[in-house]
């Protein structure tokens, strides 16, 4: 299995700029999560979903869009990228209660 | 709503040696559990231990305890015999039982172990 897959792994963009993370798992798990992680702020909720075709915001949503069309992806979109969210993308899935399963991450800058 | 806070931003240890990382929670609910994750350098968040607030056991996973005080909404991670390869970023983090699936994190405490 390869688990949870994040693409990019680095991304540079300009002011203005819009842009898609994809995050896919093999896991067949149903909940899936977008967090951002600003250094000593830890680890924000951006949105999460708790099945296919189902959608929630999570702490910090303004800026970004997701989907979730399969139980499999679920991609965050960025539209009119700022330097605010210059930060690294963490997608993770679970099962139920256990734990969270992450991906390697995504660093952005925006400049 | 559920907060995390983790009020110690940096922690040092003397390798061999034991340190403990400190994490409160704010919550009305009865049931959730409870979370450590660890971040090396590498950025991969491994999970160290896990904890249901139904059980009053304390979990434990090799040297890793925590100290879960239900009462005082308290869950201490501590980390006996350090080892260099503990250095890392420590984050502590809450999910509901019950309806909110969001897992929520603390702000980390980075620990560094002196050899």
């Amino acid at each position: 299995n390869a688990g949870v897959t994040q693409t990019p792994k680095f991304r540079i963009l300009k002011i203005g700029q819009s842009m898609t993370l994809q995050c896919t798992q093999d896991m067949n798990h149903n909940y899936m999560y977008w967090y951002r992680q600003d250094p000593g702020m830890g680890l924000k909720l951006i949105y999460y979903s708790v099945g296919a075709g189902i959608t929630d915001k999570g702490e910090v949503p303004n800026g970004y869009n997701v989907s979730r069309s399969t139980t499999e992806d679920f991609p965050l979109r960025l539209e009119l990228a700022a330097p605010s969210q210059t930060s690294v993308y963490f997608c993770a899935s679970s099962y139920s209660e256990e734990k969270l399963f992450f991906g390697s991450g995504t660093q952005l800058s925006v400049l | 709503a559920q907060t995390v806070t983790q009020s110690q931003p940096e922690m040092s240890v003397q390798e061999a040696e034991t340190v403990t990382l400190s994490c409160t929670y704010d919550t009305s609910e009865s049931d959730y559990y409870l979370f450590w994750y660890k971040q090396p350098p590498s950025r991969q968040m491994i999970l160290v231990i896990r904890q249901e607030a139904y059980k009053q056991q304390n979990a434990t996973e090799n040297r890793f305890s925590v100290n879960f005080q239900k009462a005082a909404k308290s869950f201490s991670l501590k980390i006996s015999d350090s080892q260099l390869g503990d250095a890392a970023m420590y984050f502590c983090a809450y999910r509901s039982a019950l309806g909110t699936y969001k897992y929520i994190f603390g702000t980390g405490t980075r620990l560094k172990v002196l050899a």
